[in-house]
């Protein structure tokens, strides 16, 4: 069974620092890998898809980074904003998606 | 609608009684699925159908679940004999094909069920 875990849970920085989210996975056997935003009480908002034979993906102030063959994703968000601040979320999908716990960001103005 | 679609919004129940909960996916997606989500946690898989038959339904935890997609488009998620436990947002998903590499997911805003 794919096991996804997110580190650290919880990150708070002040505005205009860069963040880095944690993402591992258990079973390097996917399709692509998916960063998700999710606000408080709402749906998922899918950032950066990364398919399995991609290194990297980008997207404005958002790239994410694909090691499957040590089952690593990383997240980094440039120059913070408050705006930024919601729990995010990653998922490998193999058919269907595994999801980590997220990691909750709070960015400080 | 141009994205995922779920009704109600919200569903307060009783223990014991039955609950529908409905998905209108994306107008010629394919694939769609269903995820459960409890509080602090990320969302779990339950059900995904192509077309109108459960590809796999290996995530429901048992058989008061029950999932139905007739017409190959909406999605019912069916709870029989609700319990406590069973408080959690669930959460549709719909693609364009199943499986495909470069799909994405496209999720719905969720129903919030509460059991009492």
């Amino acid at each position: 069974k794919q096991e996804v875990t997110q580190i650290p849970a919880a990150l708070s920085v002040p505005e205009g620092e860069n963040l880095v989210l944690n993402c591992s996975f258990t079973d390097s056997a996917i399709y692509n890998l998916q960063w998700f935003r999710q606000d408080p009480g709402k749906g998922l908002t899918s950032l950066l898809l990364i398919q399995s034979s991609q290194r990297e993906q980008t997207s404005g102030r958002l790239n994410a980074s694909l090691d499957k063959s040590s089952g690593r994703s990383t997240l980094y968000i440039a120059a913070s904003q408050p705006g930024d601040s919601a729990t995010y979320l990653c998922a490998v999908n193999d058919y269907k998606l595994s999801f980590g716990a997220g990691t909750t960001v709070t960015v400080r103005a | 609608g141009a994205g995922v679609s779920q009704t109600p919004s919200n569903k307060v129940t009783e223990k014991g009684k039955y609950v529908e909960l409905r998905c209108d996916p994306i107008s010629g997606h394919t694939a769609l699925y269903w995820y459960r989500q409890s509080l602090g946690q990320g969302p779990e898989f339950l059900i995904y159908f192509q077309g109108t038959g459960a590809a796999d339904d290996s995530g429901l935890p048992n058989d008061r679940f029950f999932a139905v997609r007739p017409e190959g488009s909406v999605s019912t998620l069916k709870i029989q004999r609700t319990e406590r436990g069973d408080s959690a947002v669930y959460l549709c998903a719909s693609s364009p094909t199943l499986g495909g590499i470069s799909d994405t997911q496209y999720f719905g805003p969720g129903t919030r069920l509460t059991v009492l």
